[in-house]
């Protein structure tokens, strides 16, 4: 049974930076499990904002970034702002399915 | 624009069947890979399947596998979620997300979701 894990919670102050990670069962998160991450706010469908592990979308703000680090996924999000506070997701690729992580909520405070 | 609008939820007993569909506009339905993510109320994302762009190839996720079977229609721009053997467990929220245009395991755009509740 893989498990695709995150972070439950973290918190982070107004202009401040986070990293976001998520790391897989069966070993390292490489570029071939072709992280993607999204962002949902209550009540809402979920936002892409990064495709295969560090590629934006037109409409993502440039302090969201995506990479590698040791052997997790990672989500990086510099100068924080008040509206980034939401629940992120992960997604890994496993040769045809895929699966989410539990999801991170991140608190700006 | 892109517009993907789900439809077909509704409030049904457990072992009854529902068919979702997706109907998608502003770009070749044909030329993308589709994916089906559900909800349970108050929890995280599941994926739960994807179609290639031609129908010829299906994945799905382990907890659906023989109740559930995608589908794709190209020449009516639609996506399809069959759902058989219907569960308490399978009750939330249906997305449809379609691929991206490098790969189909880069989900670009949702639907607002429709929702489904298997209830006795």
């Amino acid at each position: 049974q893989t498990v695709v894990t995150q972070e439950p919670s973290l918190t982070v102050s107004p202009g401040g930076t986070v990293t976001l990670t998520c790391a897989s069962s069966t070993g390292a998160v490489t570029s071939n499990s072709y992280p993607n991450w999204f962002q949902q706010k209550p009540g809402q469908a979920p936002r892409p904002l990064i495709y295969s592990t560090s590629n934006k979308h037109s409409w993502t703000p440039a302090r969201f970034s995506g990479s590698l680090l040791g052997g997790k996924a990672a989500l990086t999000l510099s100068g924080v702002q008040p509206e980034d506070e939401a629940e992120y997701y992960c997604l890994l690729y496993y040769g045809g399915a895929q699966m989410f992580g539990g999801g991170t909520k991140l608190t700006v405070l | 624009q892109v517009q993907l609008v789900e439809s077909g939820g509704g409030v049904v007993q457990p072992g009854t069947s529902l068919r979702l569909s997706c109907a998608a506009s502003g770009f070749t339905f044909s030329s993308y890979g589709m994916h089906w993510v559900r909800q349970a109320p108050g929890k995280g994302l599941e994926w739960v399947a994807l179609i290639s762009y031609d129908g010829s190839v299906k994945f799905d996720t382990d907890s659906v596998k023989g109740r559930f079977t995608i589908s794709r229609d190209n020449s009516m721009n639609t996506l399809y979620l069959q759902m058989n053997s219907l569960r308490p467990e399978d009750t939330g929220v249906y997305y449809c997300a379609k691929g991206g245009p490098r790969r189909a395991a880069d989900l670009d755009y949702w639907g607002q979701g429709t929702l489904v509740s298997v209830s006795s």
